[in-house]
């Protein structure tokens, strides 16, 4: 098994540029999540998803988008970059248990 | 809301010594999970530890132990006999039970650099 996956690993974008972070499990897993990272803080939840076609808002969904047609991907889409998006995203997802299975993060430069 | 607070920013140790890394929570919730992560420069995060609130004993795995204080609202990772390979971010993490809420997710706090010197 892969486990979580995460495209790309950094992105330079300019500010109003949109642009689409994948991420895709391929353990059947139910439950996925996005996160962000910022210097020294914490992951901060951006949305999650329950499962295919229901997705929900965490912490900070505020100029994010989200979508879950299949089980095994989940995409976090920015519309319109700022530099205030400028972090390391990384993607999670669970099954059953509460173990949290991490991808390796994509690092995403808002100039 | 659930709140997770790590005061300590940074902390160093010598191999092979002992340390403690210190987490506090807050939560309204009788059943829980808490968590630590550690987050090495690869950036990969790495589950280190669990423990279910409603479970007494604290859970140990090798060398790494919690100090799980539910009254205090405490979750303290030991580490011994340090290894230059624990040189990493540390998050100590806390998410509501499954039963309770299955779509929740993880709460982290702010993260303890440690260093372990040679």
């Amino acid at each position: 098994n892969a486990g979580v996956t995460q495209t790309p690993k950094f992105q330079v974008l300019k500010t109003g540029q949109s642009m689409t972070l994948q991420c895709a499990q391929d353990m059947n897993h139910e439950y996925m999540s996005w996160y962000r990272q910022d210097p020294g803080m914490g992951l901060r939840l951006i949305h999650y998803s329950v499962g295919a076609g229901i997705t929900d808002q965490g912490e900070v969904p505020n100029g994010y988008n989200v979508s879950r047609s299949t089980t095994e991907d989940f995409p976090l889409r920015l519309l319109s970059a700022a530099p205030s998006q400028t972090s390391v995203y990384f993607c999670a997802s669970r099954g059953r248990s509460e173990t949290q299975y991490f991808g390796p993060g994509t690092r995403l430069l808002v100039l | 809301a659930q709140t997770v607070t790590q005061s300590q920013p940074e902390m160093s140790v010598q191999e092979a010594e002992t340390v403690t890394l210190s987490c506090t929570y807050d939560t309204s919730e009788n059943n829980y999970y808490l968590f630590w992560y550690k987050q090495p420069p690869s950036r990969q995060m790495i589950l280190v530890i669990r423990q279910e609130a409603y479970k007494q004993q604290n859970a140990t795995e090798n060398r790494f132990s919690v100090n799980f204080q539910k009254a205090a609202k405490s979750f303290s990772l030991k580490i011994s006999d340090s290894q230059l390979g624990d040189t990493a971010m540390y998050f100590c993490a806390f998410m509501k039970h499954i039963r309770l809420d299955a779509g929740n997710m993880l709460t982290f706090g702010g993260g303890t650099r440690l260093m372990v010197k040679p």
